[in-house]
This record gives C-alpha cells, sequence and structure tokens, in this order.
C-alpha cells in the first residue's frame, strides 16, 4: 500500500521561499510509470492542482503558478519536493501531495495534506 | 482552462435517499473526468475516475456518468459514511481543474 507523507514549515513569511518534502513508502517513485504532485486547497475553497513531476524528472506545472513553482525529486530518498517562491498571504493553503495514475490524470493516492500559513 | 462548475453547492439529504451532483464543464469532453469525496480534515479519496469508472472498494451506490460537458455522481441509498464534500476534477487538458465542491449534509 503506496502511502504519502508531506512535511514542512507550517508557517512562511511573505515574499520567503516555500519548501515541501513528500516522502513516498510502499513504492519506488521511479516504478510503474507515476507521476507525483502537489495539490493545495484554500481555507474553506475548492482544490488547485499546482503540478507534478513524472519519474524521468520531466515536470507539468498549472501556468497560473509556473513562474514560481519548481517540483524536484531525489530517488535516493524516494521522495519529492516542492518550492513555491514568493509567497503571499494568497498563498496560504492545506497543501497535499499526490500520485497519478500512469496513463490517466486522476490522483489515486494522497498524502494527509499540511496547513501552510504565510504570515510575518 | 476548463472551468468545472459543480451544482449545487450543497445538499441537504436523508439516509436512504438517492442523491445527484452535477459538474458542468466550460469546454466539451469525453471520459476523462474523477470524483473525489472529502471529510472534514482529511485528503480527498477517489472514488471515479474516467466518469463512470469505480475505484476498488469503493460502494457500489456511488455511480458516474455524463459526457460533453455534463457529468454527474449519483449516491444511491444514502448512508452516514456519505455525508461529505464531493469534487469533480477533469484531466481532459492541462491545467488539470477542479469544480467547487459539493457539500452533503444531512437533513
Amino acid at each position: 500500500q503506496v502511502q504519502l507523507q508531506e512535511s514542512g514549515p507550517g508557517l512562511v513569511k511573505p515574499s520567503q521561499t516555500l519548501s515541501l518534502t513528500c516522502t513516498v513508502s510502499g513504492g519506488s517513485i521511479t516504478s510503474g510509470g507515476y507521476y507525483w504532485g502537489w495539490i493545495r486547497q484554500h481555507p474553506g475553497k475548492g482544490l488547485e492542482w499546482i503540478g507534478y513531476i513524472f519519474y524521468s524528472g520531466s515536470t507539468f506545472y498549472n501556468p497560473s503558478l509556473k513562474s514560481r513553482v519548481t517540483i524536484s525529486q531525489d530517488t535516493s530518498k524516494n521522495h519529492f519536493s516542492l518550492k513555491l517562491s514568493s509567497m503571499t498571504a494568497a498563498d496560504t493553503a492545506v497543501y497535499y501531495c499526490a500520485r497519478r495514475n500512469p496513463r490517466e490524470g486522476y490522483f489515486d493516492y494522497w498524502g494527509q495534506g499540511t496547513r501552510v500559513t504565510v504570515s510575518s | 482552462d476548463i472551468q468545472m462548475t459543480q451544482s449545487p453547492s450543497t445538499l441537504s439529504a436523508s439516509v436512504g435517499d438517492r442523491v445527484i451532483i452535477t459538474c458542468r464543464a466550460s469546454q466539451s469532453f469525453n471520459t476523462w473526468l474523477a470524483w473525489y469525496q472529502q471529510k472534514p480534515g482529511k485528503a480527498p479519496k477517489l472514488l471515479i475516475s474516467k466518469t463512470s469508472s469505480l475505484q476498488s472498494g469503493v460502494p457500489s451506490r456511488f455511480s458516474g456518468s455524463g459526457s460533453g460537458t455534463e457529468f454527474t455522481l449519483t449516491i444511491s441509498n444514502l448512508q452516514p459514511d456519505d455525508f461529505a464534500s464531493y469534487y469533480c476534477q477533469q484531466y481532459k487538458s492541462y491545467p488539470y481543474t477542479f469544480g467547487q465542491g459539493t457539500k452533503l449534509e444531512s437533513k
């Protein structure tokens, strides 16, 4: 059973860069042809796809965030990471990591989510 | 971007009811739609992919249908565990987009 677990700071100051890591257990991020991604949920709101990385290292980002987002992976640690720069209060949200199916773009396994607040 | 609009935003129902949640897309597409269930403080859980493919372990009272710009999630014989929020997601094209959610509450 694949499990994903987010880690990172719960509080970020405005203009700083958010760094989150998603550690995957129960399977390798380099096998199966899966994509590994990030999705966020603003307080009381819907879900927003941020982007994902393929095991080959190819990345796909939401154009609305592309200029500020970097997703990377560390295969030796079986984890992948999100960096979101120039944080503002509008980036306050719960951030989820999730696994995307190899052939279709739905997300079948999710982390529990980590709440990030942007405040000075 | 394909905008996904769910209705209703809130739905009040009772155990045993049959409920239908609708997701309308700003552009037409076939099949590439998923449905998720989310409970407070928890991550979304995948219920249905490719419009109507029920995920393993998901009760058969959940079903999905639709095409073009209108898709539906139907829950038959509503159970207490089904009171939650539901989201649709299109994966026809980038960026993937979600509906704003439907909160199913107990009447």
